[in-house]
């Protein structure tokens, strides 16, 4: 149980474009989704928090009109990098919680999309 | 605000040898959970070990288990019998038992299994 996907797995795409990436969970609904950016050899730094329904909370230093996150219902969330650039390249984990599945407050985690920006 | 952290940047084990990868943190809050999280090459985070601060006994799941000294603010992990699937990054996190259940993260440890 407590199985959570993300799509794409690797993305290239050309600066000045946008990208999509998908977070769902599969066996249970998340009230709440994290994304997280990771640089190679690092640990996970948060970008934002949302809750379904809700707009989501970003972290100091996070651009919230170039990452564009969406957590429309309890088992989708989206992150769109608009107009990306290299500099944009990383690689994004998303996470879901839930009091009911995660009655701990553990994150379940997705395997991580790299995007890579030409 | 909580911090956690990882004072060993690499660790190295003998393959069946046994291996502690320390982690401190610091909290105002009483009541609070922990965690070890592995991310192999694959980078895919998977929950190894939880504990929750109201317990006094260290939680064990199979070959891994901690030592909680909740006064001292130390959570490390004790890998036995290592087997080369281990080898890994691992991260020590701190979450509060409120709503939000924000993670916060070490800096991480990582290891290498030797044959």
């Amino acid at each position: 149980g407590a199985v959570v996907s993300q799509h794409p797995s690797w993305v290239i795409c050309k600066s000045g474009t946008s990208v999509k990436i998908e977070c769902r969970s599969l066996d249970f609904q998340a009230t709440t989704m994290f994304w997280y950016r990771q640089f190679p050899k690092q640990s996970l730094m948060l970008m934002a928090t949302s809750n379904e329904g809700s707009k989501a909370t970003y972290e100091q230093g996070v651009e919230k009109d170039k990452f564009l996150i969406n957590h429309a219902s309890l088992t989708l969330s989206t992150l769109t990098v608009t107009s990306a650039h290299p500099e944009d390249s990383s690689f994004y984990i998303c996470s879901a919680s839930d009091p009911v599945a995660s009655p701990y407050n553990e994150q379940f985690f997705g395997p991580g999309t790299r995007l890579t920006v030409l | 605000a909580q911090t956690v952290t990882q004072s060993q940047p690499e660790m190295s084990v003998q393959e069946a040898e046994t291996v502690t990868l320390s982690c401190t943190y610091d909290t105002s809050e009483s009541d609070y959970y922990l965690f070890w999280y592995k991310q192999p090459p694959s980078r895919q985070m998977i929950l190894v070990i939880r504990q929750e601060a109201y317990k006094q006994q260290n939680a064990t799941e199979n070959r891994f288990s901690v030592n909680f000294q909740k006064a001292a603010k130390s959570f490390s992990l004790k890998i036995s019998d290592s087997q080369l699937g281990d080898a890994a990054m691992y991260f020590c996190a701190f979450t509060s038992t409120g709503s939000a259940r924000q993670l916060t993260f070490g800096s991480g440890t990582q290891l290498t299994v030797l044959p």
